[in-house]
């Protein structure tokens, strides 16, 4: 059975801070990884999506990396800001598609101004 | 664009009873889920289709029905509510293929048994 760590569990960082988001998992057959943002009450965004073929993706500030070998993802975020603070979720997805993803805790961040 | 929409968007049942979330999109996604989301756990996949007609069990399907009679809808049921179905209910839906698209999700569906 997959399983999707993430830790921390809470970072608190300064603004303009460069920071690292980590997320680990059992299984190394995924079909893709993908990182999401929730902010409190609100639903999932999709902030990216890293093929398992794919070594990293970048969007903006953020880049996410993923070490399929050692069950491995890292979410960069350059010059944090407030807005960034949310909770980030990653989730990795089996077979052949993204009706079965199987997600970690999430880690809640918070950047003070 | 409306995407995946979620109704209601909150809930409180008596034990016991029944209902209904409703889950729609307009992406016309194949692929369609539910999961739910309790504090310390993550999201866990309750139900899931592929495509209209076809459905199947996810890690935490007890309780719960779904059918899928068109591609847009996605209703998940619950058979007689139970305290411990408590929880933040999100659907999602995602394309079929492709280079690997991103799911989508609802604005989620916050439910109290009492």
């Amino acid at each position: 059975k997959q399983e999707v760590t993430q830790i921390p569990a809470a970072l608190s960082v300064p603004e303009g801070e460069n920071l690292v988001l980590n997320c680990s998992f059992t299984d190394s057959a995924i079909y893709n990884l993908q990182w999401f943002r929730q902010d409190p009450g609100k639903g999932l965004t999709s902030l990216l999506l890293i093929q398992s073929s794919q070594r990293e993706q970048t969007s903006g500030r953020l880049n996410a990396s993923l070490d399929k070998s050692s069950g491995r993802s890292t979410l960069y975020i350059a010059a944090s800001q407030p807005g960034d603070s949310a909770t980030y979720l990653c989730a990795v997805a089996a077979g052949f598609g993204n009706e079965k993803l199987t997600f970690g805790t999430g880690t809640r961040l918070t950047i003070i101004p | 664009n409306a995407g995946v929409t979620q109704t209601p968007k909150f809930q409180v049942l008596k034990t016991g009873q029944s209902m209904t979330l409703q889950c729609a999109q307009d992406m016309n996604h194949e692929y369609m889920s539910w999961y739910r989301q309790d504090p310390g756990m993550g999201l866990r996949l309750i139900h899931y289709s592929v495509g209209a007609g076809i459905t199947d069990q996810g890690e935490v399907p007890n309780g719960y029905n779904v059918s899928r009679s068109t591609t847009e809808d996605f209703p998940l049921r619950l058979l007689s509510a139970a305290p411990s179905q408590t929880s933040v209910y999100f659907c999602a839906s995602s394309a079929l293929g492709g280079p690997g698209p991103e799911a989508f999700f609802g604005q989620g569906t916050r439910l109290t048994v009492v």
